[in-house]
């Protein structure tokens, strides 16, 4: 099956730099990546998504890139601000109509 | 329009006990996934029920079950339960199972003590 790693694990920043997080995955019928947001004692929410025929999507100040043929897919966030802080997973879809979902980065923004 | 509502929020239970937990979609969606969340190990799929049909399950043991029911609202079950069992568990609710309006519910946090 696929298997979705994510890194880093923890990630601070300070207010205004950028956040980058990663995850790569291992089956190449994975057609769908979408990236959650989950704050503390809430659901997990869709910020944004990307699929496999497209290599990069921005929305505002938040960006996805994919690399097919690395199998990795990133998460950018510009000029973070404090409401940013919160933990990110992303996820591979694949055949078997099946998310897999990666471990998840906290990110902490520092006012 | 209502999103994915799961109750309890809250359970407090006691090993070897067993638990019920319930999730209903968004009107009209008929696929329903439900996932284990601890720290550290993130989502981890449990098993998705389409039109009251097993259609995937995860590597959880046969303690973990589920059904669901003709209005799409649906129920896992644990029995026997563990200390490990401990969790947030969330659902969510999309169209046709697929990607589409794939969307979570703030899940039920159960305890094992």
């Amino acid at each position: 099956g696929e298997n979705v790693e994510q890194h880093p694990s923890t990630l601070s920043v300070q207010e205004g730099d950028s956040a980058v997080i990663k995850c790569t995955y291992s089956d190449s019928a994975s057609n769908y990546f979408p990236w959650y947001k989950q704050e503390l004692g809430k659901r997990p929410q869709l910020i944004i998504d990307i699929r496999s025929n497209v290599g990069e999507k921005k929305d505002q100040r938040i960006a996805v890139t994919l690399n097919k043929t690395a199998k990795h897919f990133s998460l950018h966030i510009t000029e973070t601000q404090p409401e940013d802080s919160a933990v990110y997973f992303c996820a591979a879809f694949t055949t078997g109509n099946q998310f897999y979902f990666g471990t998840g980065t906290s990110l902490t923004v520092i006012p | 329009k209502a999103g994915v509502t799961q109750t309890p929020r809250y359970l407090i239970k006691t090993r070897g006990q067993q638990v019920t937990l319930s999730c209903s979609p968004i009107s009209g969606h008929r696929s329903v996934s439900w996932y284990q969340q601890t720290p550290g190990q993130g989502l981890q799929f449990l098993f998705e029920y389409f039109s009251e049909t097993q259609r995937n399950k995860g590597n959880f043991p046969g303690r973990f079950s589920g059904r669901q029911f003709s209005n799409s609202r649906s129920e896992m079950n644990v029995s026997t339960l563990e200390l490990g069992d401990s969790a947030l568990y969330l659902c969510a609710s999309s169209l046709e199972g697929t990607i589409y309006g794939y969307t979570f519910g703030s899940g039920t946090r159960l305890t094992v003590v």
